[in-house]
This record gives structure tokens, sequence and C-alpha cells, in this order.
């Protein structure tokens, strides 16, 4: 499983758009760059994965570097809700079974200012 | 929607005691971890279970166990809690699938012990 690095807080403007970065130079080519993130005292939720190209979905944008060590998550118009803690972590897809030892960094602290 | 269910949200135990955490999930998920949530540490994975009565060690299964009888329940043990074990603990499952599988988290149950 990759070992990722992201910075440890990040401030955003309400209304601008949140770019948060995460390297994760040691992925290997069947792992899979998830984002979650956690609201304080939930547990973490699912944002959104890429394999190697870019992808977006009605939370989020996932931009993935050519070489695939680093990764970009946009929130493109953050709002105060987007405050939390934001986790990348790669992992495969389990099409056929198996366990995957899952885990996750300490994340980015994501700040969203009125 | 899947939903991870742990059993308690709030758990105050004394030094010592023998503490069960349940979690289940309703969703026919083969996987499924344990981790604890503390201040400035992240999330650290204790155990995991990649089918019924199999289990595998994460990064820190000191002083805990697990049991897997049913694939739905996946119970987290304290044999002799200690106050060093004073944390959140979150539950996850994840299951196959050829295009997602992301971690789906339980809220957590805030286990005192004193």
């Amino acid at each position: 499983d990759a070992k990722t690095t992201q910075p440890t807080s990040m401030d955003c403007a309400e209304g601008r758009a949140a770019n948060l970065p995460c390297n994760h130079s040691t992925i290997s080519g069947n792992e899979y760059v998830y984002w979650y993130r956690q609201i304080h005292s939930q547990g973490p939720q699912y944002i959104i994965h890429g394999l190697k190209n870019n992808e977006t979905n009605e939370m989020a944008s996932l931009i993935i570097t050519e070489d695939r060590k680093s990764s970009t998550l946009i929130l493109p118009h953050a709002t105060l809700r987007d405050t939390a803690v934001y986790y990348c972590i790669g992992h495969r897809l389990l099409s056929q079974g198996g366990s995957e030892k899952l885990v996750f960094g300490k994340g980015t602290k994501l700040t969203v200012n009125p | 929607d899947v939903k991870v269910t742990q059993s308690s949200r709030y758990l105050v135990k004394r030094t010592g005691e023998k503490v069960f955490l349940e979690c289940v999930q309703d969703m026919d998920h083969e996987n499924m971890f344990w981790y604890r949530q503390d201040p400035g540490l992240g999330l650290r994975l204790i155990y995991f279970s990649y089918d019924v009565k199999m289990k595998e060690k994460g990064d820190i299964p000191e002083g805990y166990s697990v049991s897997r009888e049913k694939k739905e329940r996946f119970s987290l043990i304290l044999e002799s809690a200690s106050t060093n074990q004073t944390s959140m603990y979150l539950c996850a499952s994840r299951g196959l699938s050829s295009y997602n599988s992301p971690l789906h988290f339980g809220n957590g149950t805030r286990l005192t012990v004193t």
C-alpha cells in the first residue's frame, strides 16, 4: 500500500476553489488514489477515486499527474461545510477477494473561512 | 446506501475491564477494519479481516483482539482495558468490486477508560 504525504493544514476562502495536494510516489500500478474526508465527530466519507485519468463527480475533481506520483483534490466552490480533515490513500479495487492493509496518513485539515 | 453501525457512540469503562466494541455492516462486505483515532496521530489501523474467522494485524494490535464469527459482524476486544486505550474507535468495511470499492465507516465509538 502506498505511503502518502499531505500538508498538515490549509485555509481557503468561502466560494473559492480549494486545492488539496497529496504525494504518493510509492503508489503501485494497480492502486487507485482514493480521497476521503472526515467532518468533526463523524467517520470518514468517500469523496472520489481515480487511477490515472482525471475524475469529476458531484463533490469534487481529482487531478492525477501523468507519473501518478501525486494528485490534487479540487473543491471548486468551497463552503463552510467543507471544513474537514481530508485524507488521500492508495488502495486496490478488490475485484477478486483477498485482503489489503489500508493505512491512513494524518490528512490535511482544511478550514474554509467566511 | 451502505450502513456500518457501531453499537455504542460513547462508552465509559474501568481499568482492567474486558471491553467489547461491536460493528455490523449491512452490505455483505468481505473486508472489515478497526481503527483508532487520537489527536495528532490520525487514523491508526488495529486489525482487519477479509473473511469470516480470518484476521490480520494492523499497525497497533497490542492490547486488542478481534472476532469475526459472521460476515456482517466484526468485534474489537480489549482484554484488559487501560487508560491509554481511551480513544475514538472507528470501524469500516469494503466489498468486492471491479470499479469502486471505497471504505465505508461507522460514526465511531468514543471510549473512555478511567
